[in-house]
């Protein structure tokens, strides 16, 4: 079945400082892909929405110049938090598209676990 | 507005018996509902979904139904294992309505007691 892999896993860095995180779609295309942060013991609550080859749309209350986004090729995304800070603490996940089979092909990365200190 | 509830955060359990996890929508746009387990620090496992245009699917051990008219699906395990503790989350989509984006519920954890 379809494969997302995330990475890193896990990133501890100081505040101030840029971190990325990379989403691969490893057997499929994926035109589109997602970004979640996930607080918790609370929902998912989608990001943005990240399109190969066009500019992300975020959800309301994202701040793009934040959260950036880059999705070059069918097979990955990126999202860089920049200027990190203790409050983007969080539990990242990215999801991607490939449009078959029952699930209509929303595939899960593993997620990353930031921590900003 | 939250779109998507799951209004239990907690279910226990006994292995062998029936877990019914519900959920309720209010948009009336969303037309794919899919279920998720999760464990802590990792990403959401799908496990199955439904059409707008069913109101059964069936896989294996789960089951989901989905009534339009009240805006409720319930996720039906049976018989429940140990090994389906996990936090399970419902998920909508208004995908005929031209948007693939997954709206999540908070999530409702299940413990299955041996």
């Amino acid at each position: 079945g379809a494969v997302v892999s995330q990475h890193p896993s896990w990133v501890i860095c100081k505040s101030g400082t840029s971190v990325k995180i990379e989403c691969r779609s490893l057997d499929f295309q994926a035109t589109t892909m997602f970004w979640y942060r996930q607080f918790p013991k609370q929902s998912l609550m989608l990001m943005a929405t990240s399109n190969e080859g066009s500019k992300a749309t975020y959800e309301q209350g994202v701040e793009k110049d934040k959260f950036l986004i880059n999705h070059a090729s069918l097979t990955l995304s990126t999202l860089t938090v920049t200027s990190a800070h203790p409050e983007d603490s969080s539990f990242y996940i990215c999801s991607a598209t490939d449009r078959q089979g029952a699930n209509y092909g929303y595939t899960f990365g593993s997620g990353t676990r930031l921590t900003v200190v | 507005d939250q779109q998507v509830k799951q209004n239990s955060p907690s279910l226990s359990v006994q292995e062998g018996r029936i877990s019914i996890l519900n959920c309720d929508y209010t948009n009336s746009m969303f037309d794919y509902f899919l279920w998720y387990k999760k464990y802590p620090a990792e990403g959401p496992t799908f496990l199955i979904s439904i059409s707008s245009i069913k109101d059964k699917n069936e896989d294996g051990r789960f089951t989901v139904f989905l009534n339009k008219s009240a805006k409720h699906l319930s996720l039906h395990i049976v018989p429940s294992q140990p090994g389906d503790s996990a936090v399970y989350f419902c998920a909508a989509s208004a995908v005929k309505g031209g948007s693939e984006k997954l709206v999540f519920g908070k999530g409702t954890k299940l413990t299955v007691n041996p």
